[in-house]
């Protein structure tokens, strides 16, 4: 079974300054996918960022990058200078890469608040 | 491009009603649908997943049931709502298994349902 934990329960960062968001999986598959989502108060649920398992490079998009490291079974996510509009909940979640759909488990999220 | 439509975006209802929410995607064919349930605060649960018509697979036992009479429909019901069913519904697609392991899931924007 998968299981992906967010344990900080809220964040909090002075804009134009990084934040590092954590999360941790655990799995037995050998390949598998992780995604972040950013989620605002309107309920839209935002794709962010992809790292897979077996990519050598840590994943960047824009502002978003991953800290991934896989024998420590961790996935951060790192946003470079925050903005006000960052403020949302964000997810980590995991795809197995074996099995008959892609159905995404999600964590419990964290919540990311931008000072101005 | 792909799109995907969820309705209504809010709904009240008293329980012991019947509840219908409809999803449709456009743009791709033979997509994985899903249906999450977040609870107020709270990550997403996975409810019902299908990879192709008539094929619904159940998550979670509970008082709701999942139907796709079309390719790109996804239905989720219940004959008799409990209180216990308020929450935010939100539907997702991704291409079909085996397709891009790298796909994320693109979700609607959610159905607000306040069962009193």
């Amino acid at each position: 079974a998968q299981k992906i934990t967010q344990t900080q329960p809220g964040m909090f960062v002075q804009e134009k300054e990084a934040v590092t968001l954590d999360c941790t999986y655990d799995t037995s598959d050998p390949s598998y996918g992780l995604f972040w989502y950013k989620q605002p108060s309107s309920g839209e649920m935002i794709f962010l960022i992809y790292q897979g398992s077996y990519d050598q490079q840590n994943a960047t998009e824009g502002r978003y990058s991953l800290n991934f490291q896989k024998a420590r079974k961790s996935a951060n996510l790192v946003i470079s200078a925050s903005q006000l509009g960052d403020s949302a909940m964000y997810f980590c979640a995991m795809r197995s890469f074996t099995g008959a759909n892609s159905k995404l488990t999600f964590g419990k999220g964290i919540t990311l608040s931008v000072r101005p | 491009s792909q799109t995907i439509h969820q309705w209504p975006a809010t709904l009240v209802q008293p329980v012991g009603s019947p509840l219908s929410l409809e999803c449709t995607v456009e743009g791709t064919s033979n997509p994985n649908l899903y249906w999450y349930r977040q609870a107020a605060g709270r990550g997403l649960q996975l409810l019902f997943y299908s990879v192709g018509i008539g094929q619904i697979s159940s998550e979670v036992p509970q008082n709701l049931s999942a139907s796709r009479p079309q390719d790109r429909q996804f239905i989720l019901s219940s004959k008799k709502l409990l209180l216990s069913d308020s929450g935010f519904y939100l539907c997702a697609w991704t291409l079909p298994t085996g397709s891009s392991y790298n796909s994320p899931l693109h979700f609607g924007n959610g159905t607000r349902l306040t069962v009193t």
